[in-house]
């Protein structure tokens, strides 16, 4: 595709609810990150898959969040027993590879709004 | 761990003034250094890069110099427009290692 791409757009839950979000990377691309910008926190780093390694998960808040990453392209984030606090706007960025010198290409994010 | 501090927003420009964004990092080894834009309901883009000491990023008449001794990475337009209003984002990372934000500052530019 032309860009990362991420659906849905707009999630809203009610709290307690699992939800799951996706991200389709710029094809090519092995590095894959899960970001978060909240109000007040800012973007944080979640969860980083570069190839076939093992993920960096160092960046999850808690064991409610996991993420994977089928056939090294698709990610699915998600997040069990939603909380008002998970309320955010969840990035998924993409990388030609984790290099420091490459740019990372961020999708339009999920807004997801936890009731 | 590696860290980015810049200056609180919001910042309030007429049209034409000239913008200065600090940015200062603390890491370890040799990051890389990123300005990031996110105008009005878009996603993040990049808008600059430097890859090493002294390097200096440039688009779009914005400039960031790769400052090793100040670790600094200060975003800099000579006269801005009202379309260049935006939240900018500076940004480090080292090797391979997630982005590094610092907490954003939004640019009002007033025509």
């Amino acid at each position: 595709g032309a860009g990362v791409s991420q659906s849905p757009s707009n999630k809203v839950t009610e709290k307690g609810k699992d939800v799951e979000l996706r991200c389709d990377p710029i094809s090519g691309h092995t590095a894959l990150y899960w970001y978060r910008q909240s109000l007040g926190q800012g973007l944080e780093f979640l969860i980083y898959f570069q190839g076939n390694s093992a993920p960096d998960k160092s960046g999850l808040p808690s064991d409610r969040f996991s993420a994977e990453r089928t056939g090294g392209s698709v990610s699915t984030l998600t997040i069990q027993r939603t909380q008002q606090e998970d309320s955010a706007v969840y990035l998924c960025a993409s990388s030609f590879s984790g290099l420091a010198t490459n740019e990372q290409f961020f999708g339009p994010g999920t807004r997801l709004t936890v009731l | 761990g590696d860290s980015v501090t810049q200056m609180e927003g919001p910042v309030t420009l007429s049209e034409e003034a000239f913008l200065t964004i600090n940015c200062t990092y603390t890491a370890t080894g040799y990051p890389s250094l990123f300005w990031y834009v996110q105008y009005p309901g878009e996603g993040l883009q990049l808008l600059l890069k430097a890859t090493k000491a002294d390097d200096k990023g440039s688009n779009k008449g914005f400039e960031a110099t790769y400052r090793k001794e100040t670790t600094s990475f200060h975003l800099e337009k000579g006269s801005v427009q009202v379309s260049d209003s935006a939240v900018y984002f500076c940004a480090l990372t080292s090797g391979n290692t997630p982005l590094v934000f610092g907490k954003g500052t939004r640019l009002s530019v007033i025509a």
